[in-house]
């Protein structure tokens, strides 16, 4: 079936860094796909829709400069997070579309700590 | 707009017991509504989903969820508890299409032996 890969799984990095992370479907091709973030205990919360060719639409108080977003062919999208400081450490999942078919696919996430 | 709201962040109940998470959702239009769980440090895993049709629906690891428009429900029930059911379980909501999908905040389902 459909798979989405997320990479890295984890990362950990010294405040001030800058951090990519990469969200590929596999066998199908993702004209749109999410990024969420998710803080220990609490829910995921949508940051912004990533467009293929265009720019990523954020959600309101995610801050576009800081959470760089490309996705520059149907296969994949990046986050960026730039300038990383301890505030910034959570999870993140993306999830993309297949046709907008529902479900959205999920990756498994990405474990971001910032020292 | 759309939202989800989950009753109860902690559930706990005895191996072998009924399990039911509550949720109840709010859209502007027929929704699409999905049930994931979330193992410590992993993805989400996609439990079961109503979309058209029937509205119990049938899942992975004996879920199943009834669709109940007059109350705009859609609980997740398990009729016996085992330990490997202990994680977090979030319900969510879309308009569907290439739309966003709206998380509820999670219910933590503790199985006690």
């Amino acid at each position: 079936g459909a798979v989405v890969s997320q990479h890295p799984s984890r990362v950990i990095c010294k405040s001030g860094t800058s951090v990519k992370i990469e969200c590929r479907s596999l066998d199908f091709q993702a004209t749109t796909m999410f990024w969420y973030r998710q803080f220990p205990k609490q829910s995921l919360m949508l940051m912004a829709t990533s467009n293929e060719g265009s720019k990523a639409t954020y959600e309101q108080g995610v801050e576009k400069d800081k959470f760089l977003i490309n996705h520059a062919s149907l296969t994949l999208s990046t986050l960026t997070v730039t300038s990383a400081h301890p505030e910034d450490s959570s999870f993140y999942i993306c999830s993309a579309h297949d046709r907008g078919h529902q479900p959205q696919h999920f990756g498994d996430g990405t474990r971001l700590s910032i020292l | 707009a759309q939202s989800v709201t989950q009753l109860g962040s902690h559930v706990s109940v005895s191996e072998g017991a009924l399990v039911l998470l509550r949720c109840n959702y709010s859209s502007s239009v027929p929704p699409y509504l999905f049930w994931y769980v979330q193992y410590p440090n992993q993805g989400l895993q996609l439990l079961l989903k109503y979309t058209t049709g029937a509205t119990l629906v049938k899942g992975i690891n004996g879920f199943e969820a009834e669709f109940k428009k007059s109350e705009t429900s859609f609980h997740l029930t398990k009729p016996s508890a085992h330990m490997s059911d202990a994680a977090e379980y979030f319900c969510a909501v879309s308009a569907g299409g290439y739309q966003k999908v709206t998380f509820g905040t999670g219910t933590k389902l503790q199985v006690i032996p």
